[in-house]
């Protein structure tokens, strides 16, 4: 079984300019979660999702924004690029929303602002 | 809020044991998990706590004080391919923040020979 995906591996932007980064949860989980992972530190919480709702938001700008489609994957955009804003973005899945269910990372989208 | 420490880096020998501390500050708590990084990868669950005491999955344990707030990652026969970031994570109350982690800054561990 494919565990989550997320596209694409690697992004190059420019400043004040737009991307959307996409994940892929695991088959069956419907809980999506998004972080952000700058170099040398530990990861972030931005937003979670479930059953296409969002649940959970952490402490980042509007110019972040997600949702959530009905075969549970997600997007992740951001307007208005910002140089830190360089980061890995990092998606999780897992079965629900809040019990103790393990969140499974995905590979991550390497996102470089210049 | 949310406060969480660990050390930044360790170093340790091919076969030896190293712990690896984490304390927390949290409005609310619901476990804490550990994930090992590897460099450029995704990171990967090691294990989970919620209740006080020690949990063992084979050279790898984690202990939690709840009342302490503190945590440790217990690696044991350290080898080479254990070098990697290991990552403490709270999970706060269900209702308030769903499957909402909060992360420490990470421990860089590398063994040498």
């Amino acid at each position: 079984d494919a565990g989550v995906t997320q596209s694409p591996t690697h992004l190059i932007k420019t400043r004040g300019q737009q991307v959307t980064l996409r994940c892929s949860p695991i088959s069956g989980h419907k809980s999506v979660s998004w972080y952000q992972q700058v170099l040398g530190q530990g990861p972030q919480f931005i937003f979670q999702y479930y059953e296409k709702e969002e649940r959970g938001r952490g402490n980042f700008p509007d110019r972040f924004s997600a949702r959530q489609f009905p075969n549970y994957s997600s997007e992740l955009n951001v307007n208005a690029l910002l140089l830190g804003d360089s980061a890995l973005y990092l998606c999780a899945s897992s079965l629900a929303s809040g019990n103790m269910a393990e969140q499974f990372f995905g590979p991550g989208t390497r996102l470089t602002v210049l | 809020g949310q406060n969480i420490d660990q050390p930044t880096e360790m170093t340790a020998t091919e076969g030896a044991i190293v712990q690896i501390n984490c304390t927390y500050q949290t409005s609310g708590f619901n476990g804490l998990f550990w994930y090992q990084q590897h460099a450029g990868e995704a990171p990967t669950f090691l294990s989970y706590n919620v209740l006080d005491g020690l949990e063992e999955k084979g050279r790898f344990s984690s202990f939690l004080s709840r009342s302490k707030g503190y945590s440790y990652l217990l690696l044991k026969e350290l080898q080479m391919k254990d070098s990697a970031s290991y990552l403490c994570a709270v999970r706060a109350t269900l209702k308030a923040a769903g499957n909402k982690l909060t992360f420490g800054g990470g421990t860089r561990v590398l063994v040498k020979p």
